[in-house]
């Protein structure tokens, strides 16, 4: 089966300060990982996927099969920042939906 | 170029009663999808359509049923709701052919509340 783990329900941090959002998997095949941000009162979009090794407002995220993680990563948090981040993952397996982690709310404080 | 759109934007529902949540999309993507959204909870799959005329249960299908329409919409129904029901409920759609890589694309979500 498989299953993300977002350790954090909440995480503060100083605007300017890094932020590490954590995400860790578990599937036994080669998965899709991707990170999805909610701010407040919208409807949740894509942020970043581990295949376009991309860096989108400033964050980055590496897949580490080592130690099955997809960590959200920013050198420099800003205000515009806090929303709600949720760590997805999708099997390679034929045609299967998303599965999400519970989420981490990221607050900036100014 | 709409999206993802759900209707009703806000329900509120008396313990037995039943409504249908509708989700539509205008991107001609073949898989669709409803999410529960709860504090703490994450987004939880109820139920999914890869295709047209196909559906599945996802994690918590229990209280729900769907109905894949046609390609563009995707409705979900509470034959009788119940105050655990009360969440956020979110449709999704993504294009899935092949083994490439997709996007989900959600819609604004329905906040109901079941009394």
């Amino acid at each position: 089966a498989q299953r993300v783990t977002q350790p954090e329900k909440l995480l503060s941090v100083f605007k300017g300060a890094p932020v590490e959002l954590k995400c860790n998997y578990s599937y036994s095949g080669s998965p899709e990982l991707f990170w999805y941000v909610q701010y407040s009162r919208q409807r949740l979009q894509l942020l970043l996927r581990h295949i376009s090794r991309e860096s989108i407002k400033g964050f980055t995220a590496d897949l580490n099969k080592g130690e099955t993680s997809f960590h959200l990563k920013k050198p420099f948090a800003q205000e515009e920042d806090s929303a709600m981040y949720y760590c997805a993952l999708r099997a390679y397996s034929g045609n299967t939906p998303l599965v999400f982690g519970k989420g981490t709310r990221l607050s900036v404080i100014a | 170029n709409a999206g993802v759109t759900q209707t009703p934007k806000f329900q509120v529902l008396k313990t037995g009663q039943s409504m249908t949540l509708q989700c539509a999309q205008d991107m001609n993507h073949n898989s669709m999808y409803w999410y529960r959204q709860d504090p703490g909870m994450g987004l939880r799959l109820i139920y999914y359509s890869a295709s047209e005329g196909t559906t599945d249960k996802g994690e918590v299908p229990n209280g729900y049923n769907v109905s894949r329409l046609n390609k563009r919409e995707f409705s979900l129904r509470l034959e009788s709701a119940a105050p655990s029901q009360t969440s956020v409920y979110f449709c999704a759609s993504s294009e899935t052919q092949g083994g490439g890589t997709y996007e989900q694309y959600f819609g604004p979500g329905t906040r109901l509340t079941v009394t």
